[in-house]
């Protein structure tokens, strides 16, 4: 079965601290996983997927598949990063379904 | 230039009544879907449609009901409203199935049960 786990409700840090944002995952087949953040009082964005490698507002994330995670990270954090943000799978064969995670919500204290 | 619009915006509404909350998207994408964001603002599909079919339907009450009359519009028609289904409702759409280039979303439709 698909499963998105995030396992940190809510996660604060300093800023200008490190910040690691866990997700792990359960699929059988081949998954694409994406992250999603959601401001206070705003739509979901698509923060970044792991197929464009790329980094976006600074924030990273390694697909391990012996680990089955897809942590975000970024080296310093900022007080505009404080938001909700949402670990998501999506199969690329065997189903369409995108699974979301429950969602960490990230507070940036100055 | 909104790619994924929702009306309304705020929907506050009397227990028992009918409600719609409408759709649209102008990126051409083939999918839309419905997600139900709840007060812990856990993320959960309600339904989808590829192509004005209708390819997910979650375990929703049936006091819901969606309907595509095209592929750029997807409404959403609540009947005899009930207190737990204040939550706020994302449309979304995609292209691929959301395979490759993930989601879209439209800006929330906050309802509130009275």
């Amino acid at each position: 079965a698909q499963r998105v786990t995030q396992p940190e409700k809510l996660l604060s840090v300093f800023k200008g601290a490190p910040v690691e944002l866990k997700c792990n995952y359960s699929y059988s087949g081949s998954p694409e996983l994406f992250w999603y953040v959601q401001y206070s009082r705003q739509r979901l964005q698509l923060l970044l997927r792991h197929i464009s490698r790329e980094s976006i507002k600074g924030f990273t994330a390694d697909l391990n598949k012996g680990e089955t995670s897809f942590h975000l990270k970024k080296p310093f954090a900022q007080e505009e990063d404080s938001a909700m943000y949402y670990c998501a799978l999506s199969p690329l064969t065997g189903g369409f379904k995108t699974i979301f995670g429950a969602g960490t919500r990230l507070f940036v204290k100055a | 230039d909104t790619a994924v619009s929702q009306t309304p915006k705020y929907l506050v509404t009397q227990m028992g009544n009918d409600k719609s909350i409408k759709c649209e998207q102008n990126l051409g994408h083939d999918t839309m879907y419905w997600y139900k964001q709840d007060s812990k603002k856990f993320l959960k599909i309600m339904f989808s449609y590829n192509n004005k079919e209708l390819i997910i339907n979650e375990t929703v009450p049936n006091r819901f009901s969606p309907k595509s009359p095209d592929k750029a519009h997807l409404n959403l028609h609540i009947n005899s409203l009930e207190l737990g289904d204040s939550a706020v409702y994302f449309c979304a759409s995609s292209q691929d199935l959301g395979r490759h280039y993930g989601y879209t979303f439209g800006s929330g439709t906050r309802l509130t049960v009275v």
